[in-house]
């Protein structure tokens, strides 16, 4: 049973455009929702994460959208750059566990062309 | 550059072999997770340890076990491997049990021939 539905698999962006990413959660007890941007040959890298008692968060040019109804929530990414060029992962976890264990979507490769 | 380190970087075996991968934290770090990522399954949490104890398990095959040391590295160990273990496998290290942020490292590459 996936957790963590993302979409799209892939993404070709335009440089200066935005891309946008979206995931959605099944299990209502998910309290944290990081997003990992992963470049080839290297783990995951944290790039911003937000609670469900916020529906909006931005950092510099990433913002993440959440909808605590709809059970979802997506990654804009404002003018993109050809560095942007990664895989992109959402992710939930719940702290009721004992554990922060992450469960994430399959992934979402960005391509940014110049 | 993420502070944990993880060795080897790849390792090639064959099927019905035994191998172990090593995880070191961040400094100051207690929580050490692991994780399996491949083509078909993507990321998937493997099992945590919190100052050497363990903490909770995931998708974690019964061939597959691992520890915290006093000092606080991880081992994962993978026995009888078969053709579809073949994986990235990642760890990371958060400074509490329940701490949000994960430092992944740079992963250990095993091909299983």
């Amino acid at each position: 049973q996936q957790q963590v539905k993302q979409s799209p698999q892939s993404l070709i962006v335009q440089k200066g455009g935005i891309s946008i990413i979206n995931c959605a959660y099944e299990n209502t007890a998910f309290d944290y929702f990081p997003w990992y941007q992963q470049f080839p040959g290297k783990g995951p890298a944290l790039l911003i994460a937000i609670r469900p008692d916020v529906s909006e968060k931005k950092e510099g040019r990433f913002t993440i959208s959440f909808n605590k109804s709809a059970k979802q929530f997506s990654l804009h990414i404002m003018d993109s750059q050809p560095g942007d060029s990664a895989t992109y992962f959402c992710a939930a976890a719940y702290s009721g566990a004992g554990s922060y264990q992450l469960t994430f979507g399959k992934g979402t490769k960005l391509s940014v062309i110049p | 550059d993420s502070g944990v380190t993880q060795t080897p970087k790849h390792l090639i075996t064959a099927t019905g072999q035994r191998v172990t991968l090593r995880c070191s934290p961040r400094s100051g770090d207690l929580s050490v997770y692991w994780y399996q990522q491949s083509l078909d399954q993507g990321l998937q949490f493997l099992i945590h340890y919190y100052n050497g104890e363990e903490r909770a398990k995931g998708n974690i095959l019964e061939r597959f076990s691992a520890q915290q040391f006093p000092d606080l590295h991880s081992e994962l160990n993978l026995s009888s491997l078969e053709l579809g273990d073949s994986a990235l496998y990642f760890c990371a290290s958060s400074y509490r049990m329940r701490t949000d942020t994960q430092y992944f490292g740079p992963g250990t590459r095993l091909t299983v021939l």
